[in-house]
């Protein structure tokens, strides 16, 4: 199994550009979450989906959406990059939302000029 | 606002050495995990303990958790280099379907 797998590794944009960040898990798990991760803030939830068909909102989604594709895949689209959203992202998924374990992806490194 | 507070910020230790972690919450809980994150990697789960639990061990890590006094505490025994990373506490609400907080976490070095 290959976990919590996550495209592209590194990316930078130019102010204004959109991108969308890829995420897949093959552990059959429900639940999928996009976490930004800043220097000496911690990770802060962008938006998580409890089950195949729904989204909600986490501490941070300004300038984000996000797409449950089917139950493996979870995208993070950035319709308009600010260098405010230059960050590490990390993808997350677990068995069920709530407080269970949450297995990551390695992450995105995204500059935004 | 950050569910959980990691003390101390950073920690550096020699090898052979026990490194102590703590982390303290504001509301009551469910459970209380502890992940590992290596630079420039994801989180890695660590340990879970739950409200009803007091102490539990998974090989040189012995975890705490003291609900009266709303902490936790991550106790990493005879340490290693390849222990060098960041350590995160995770609480939630304490309600159904609430969400994982993530502390500032601790970041340990271990010099051999």
């Amino acid at each position: 199994n290959a976990g919590v797998t996550q495209t592209p590794k590194f990316q930078v944009l130019k102010t204004g550009q959109s991108m969308t960040l890829q995420c897949a898990q093959d552990m059959n798990h429900n639940s999928m979450y996009w976490y930004r991760q800043d220097p000496g803030m911690g990770l802060r939830l962008i938006y998580y989906s409890a089950s195949e068909g729904t989204t909600d909102k986490g501490e941070v989604p300004n300038g984000y959406n996000v797409s449950r594709l089917n139950k493996r895949e979870f995208s993070l689209r950035l319709e308009s990059a600010a260098p405010s959203q230059t960050s590490v992202y990390f993808c997350a998924s677990s068995v069920r939302h709530g407080p269970d374990t949450q297995y990551f992806g390695p992450g995105t490194r995204l500059t935004v000029l | 606002s950050q569910q959980g507070e990691e003390d101390p910020q950073a920690l550096s230790i020699q090898e052979g050495e026990n490194a102590t972690m703590n982390c303290s919450y504001k509301t009551s809980i469910n459970n209380l995990q502890w992940y590992r994150q290596n630079s420039g990697r994801g989180l890695v789960h660590l340990i879970l303990i739950r409200s009803n639990e007091r102490e539990k061990h998974s090989g040189r890590l012995r975890v705490t958790l003291d609900t009266s006094k709303k902490s936790s505490s991550l106790l990493i025994t005879a340490s290693r280099a390849a222990d060098t990373a960041s350590y995160f506490c995770a609480t939630d609400a304490g309600t159904s379907g609430s969400r994982l907080t993530f502390g500032e976490g601790t970041q340990l070095t271990v010099n051999p």
